[in-house]
């Protein structure tokens, strides 16, 4: 099935744990974005990938890492979480033309 | 900094109705402005585009119109149906700091449409 795949779908996590959200696109798409979504701020860019071993910095990095060893794979790791955190994670991925996205069906994260 | 504003935060229309969302931007680096919908549950799903070269965009039932000297854009709905009520995003974009190939949505907060029967 083409597309995006994240996982888990949802997680309740303890302040201070290590989380990684994990995004498989099977596009073969460049360029891969994660954003989070909250209740009345819509949807932030966190890091971006251009292509495989390269990632930028969006709106909102801080608290969270990526890494891109391949074409496919696009990992969002928080290394000590904090309630802040909670929000809805989306993962998209755009082709060479970078103007259309197509995003994931997203992982709700609570950090209690 | 809020580089898209959008609005209305919410709108209910009855079904048949056009309901009309507005966004407005800043920078004027932007050159490319797409509307996403989204399903409660969902990810965000790419509906319409529209560059800065053109005044409208029509694809079906949506319309995109552009008013490139007021830095303006919104989208249209005819006909509006209850199967239409979800949340739609404007976004704009500009070729990232990474480099080319790779571009940068920045999205508005949001308008959640219900459409009644």
């Amino acid at each position: 099935i083409a597309g995006i795949t994240q996982a888990p779908t949802s997680q309740i996590l303890a302040a201070g744990r290590r989380m990684t959200l994990r995004c498989t696109q099977d596009m073969r798409h460049n360029a891969m974005y994660w954003y989070r979504q909250d209740l009345g701020l819509g949807l932030r860019l966190i890091h971006y990938s251009n292509t495989a071993g390269t990632t930028g910095k969006g709106e909102v990095p801080d608290g969270y890492s990526v890494s891109r060893a391949n074409t496919d794979d696009f990992p969002l790791t928080l290394a000590s979480a904090v309630p802040s955190q909670t929000s809805v994670y989306f993962c998209a991925s755009s082709d060479s033309s970078g103007t259309s996205q197509y995003f994931g069906p997203g992982t709700r994260l609570t950090v209690l | 900094q809020q580089q898209v504003k959008q609005s209305p935060q919410s709108l209910i229309v009855q079904k048949g109705g056009i309901p009309i969302i507005n966004c407005a931007y800043e920078n004027t680096a932007f050159d490319y402005f797409p509307w996403y919908q989204q399903f409660p549950g969902k990810g965000p799903a790419l509906l319409i585009a529209i560059r800065p070269d053109v005044s409208e965009k029509k694809e079906g039932r949506f319309t995109i119109s552009f008013n490139k000297s007021a830095k303006q854009f919104s989208l249209h709905i005819m006909d509006s149906q209850p199967g239409d009520s979800a949340t739609y995003f404007c976004a704009a974009s500009s070729p990232s700091s990474g480099g080319a190939g790779s571009y940068q949505l920045t999205f508005g907060k949001g308008t959640k449409l219900s459409v009644i029967p």
